[in-house]
């Protein structure tokens, strides 16, 4: 059974404080793993595609890293702006994606 | 450019009623699916259309039905609600049926009473 699973589920951080969140993943015939952002209210915005293991990309404060069974999304020097749920998807051979439960993280000022 | 608009943003129904959320793709794109989204959860694929076909179907009752117009917009109908089909419901567009970088409306806050 396709499964992504996220911790912690939520996470407290001073400004400036780096961290990591994890999304470790059972997806058979993984296509790709995808990081989202989502506010409260609207809907997920795209961050990262990582296709195979080893690969890494980067945005701002933030860096998407994959190995075979888990993804890791690194925080550097987060702001109170970096704020949000962070969602982790799988996509499947059919097409569509298999998103987490997401990580609630809240930076404090 | 407007991005993925949806409507309404919020409705209320009672159980046994039927409704239509509506959605609009961002320009350029040809592929639309929706999401639903309980509170506290991650997206669950509903299903998706492209060339006014349904291409895939998440695990969702025959209840949840949609539809794609020639213009690329698209319904999202259900009928018989249940309580527990509140939730938001995301209308995302992608340019590639293929592509898992999708492109997210605001979504519809359905409350089933």
């Amino acid at each position: 059974e396709d499964q992504v699973t996220q911790s912690p589920e939520a996470l407290r951080l001073q400004e400036g404080e780096s961290s990591s969140l994890n999304c470790s993943y059972t997806v058979s015939g993984l296509r790709g793993l995808f990081w989202y952002r989502q506010d409260p209210g609207k809907g997920p915005e795209f961050l990262f595609t990582l296709y195979s293991a080893g690969e890494e990309k980067e945005k701002e404060r933030l860096k998407a890293t994959l190995t075979k069974k888990e993804s890791f999304l690194h925080i550097t020097a987060p702001k109170p702006e970096d704020s949000a749920t962070y969602l982790c998807a799988g996509q499947t051979g059919a097409n569509n994606l298999f998103f987490g439960t997401g990580t609630r993280l809240t930076v404090i000022p | 450019d407007a991005g993925v608009t949806q409507s309404p943003t919020h409705l209320i129904k009672t159980r046994g009623q039927q409704v239509t959320l509506r959605c609009s793709p961002k320009s350029g794109h040809d592929t639309v699916s929706w999401y639903q989204q309980a509170l506290g959860q991650g997206p669950q694929f509903i299903f998706q259309y492209y060339e006014e076909e349904e291409r895939q179907r998440g695990n969702f009752p025959d209840r949840f039905s949609g539809h794609q117009f020639p213009n690329y917009s698209s319904e999202l109908n259900v009928n018989a609600l249940l309580l527990g089909d509140s939730a938001l419901y995301l209308c995302a567009s992608s340019f590639d049926r293929a592509t898992g970088e999708l492109f997210f409306g605001e979504g519809s806050r359905l409350t089933v009473l």
